[in-house]
């Protein structure tokens, strides 16, 4: 079966680094997104890996080693407004998208 | 730009009522989802609609209906509402090249209760 494993929560200090980690098996790849979610708010689009490497754009960085079935989501200098669910969700054979549960991500002061 | 919107709101629904979940895009893009989101789930894919006049199942299909007379709307119908279908439905829109392109777009959603 298809499956997408990330972490339920993490904790992190204002202005301090985490990394979300997610795992996939799926029926082929097209490619890894990640999408950020405020609490009672739809998805929004945080980036894309197909190649194997890292890929930052601004705070945010998001790594893929498909051999490894891994990602994982690095956020920097972090920010009270970074609060939110972080959804992983991999594009499979077919093009659609297969989802991970989220990761809440609780910033405290 | 509007984007994606989706209507109503909110409702609550008694059992065994049919309702249909509104969902327009103005962006032109090919494709179309509908997605529930459940506590403690992934997001679940319902439909899809790859292109006007086309529609396929999803994950978890059962008890809804989609369309797709064009390629602005797509609506969802639950023909007869069980209280299973309580969820929070998002619409998706996606322009269906290679690449980030294949970039969905969330509409903001409708809460649905089934009592």
């Amino acid at each position: 079966g298809q499956n997408i494993d990330q972490p339920t929560e993490m904790t992190a200090t204002e202005g301090a680094i985490v990394q979300i980690n997610c795992t996939y098996q799926t029926s082929g790849f097209n490619g890894l997104f990640w999408y950020q979610q405020h609490a009672g708010e739809a998805p929004t689009f945080l980036s894309y890996n197909v190649l194997d490497g890292l890929e930052e754009k601004g705070r945010f960085s998001s790594f893929l080693s498909r051999s490894k079935g891994y990602s994982y989501l690095l956020l920097k200098e972090l920010q009270m407004k970074d609060s939110a669910s972080y959804l992983c969700a991999v594009m499979d054979s077919n093009y659609q998208l297969i989802w991970g549960a989220g990761t809440k991500l609780i910033i405290k002061p | 730009t509007a984007g994606i919107t989706q209507a109503p709101t909110s409702q609550i629904l008694a059992a065994g009522r049919s309702m249909t979940l509104r969902c327009t895009q103005d962006m032109r893009h090919n494709a179309m989802y509908w997605y529930r989101q459940d506590l403690g789930l992934g997001l679940r894919l319902i439909h899809y609609s790859n292109t006007a006049g086309t529609t396929g199942k999803g994950e978890v299909p059962d008890g809804y209906s989609v369309s797709r007379a064009n390629t602005d709307d797509f609506p969802l119908t639950l023909a007869s509402a069980v209280p299973s279908q309580t969820s929070v439905y998002f619409c998706a829109s996606s322009d269906r090249g290679g690449g980030a392109y294949n970039e969905q777009f969330f509409g903001p959603g409708t809460r649905l209760t089934v009592l």
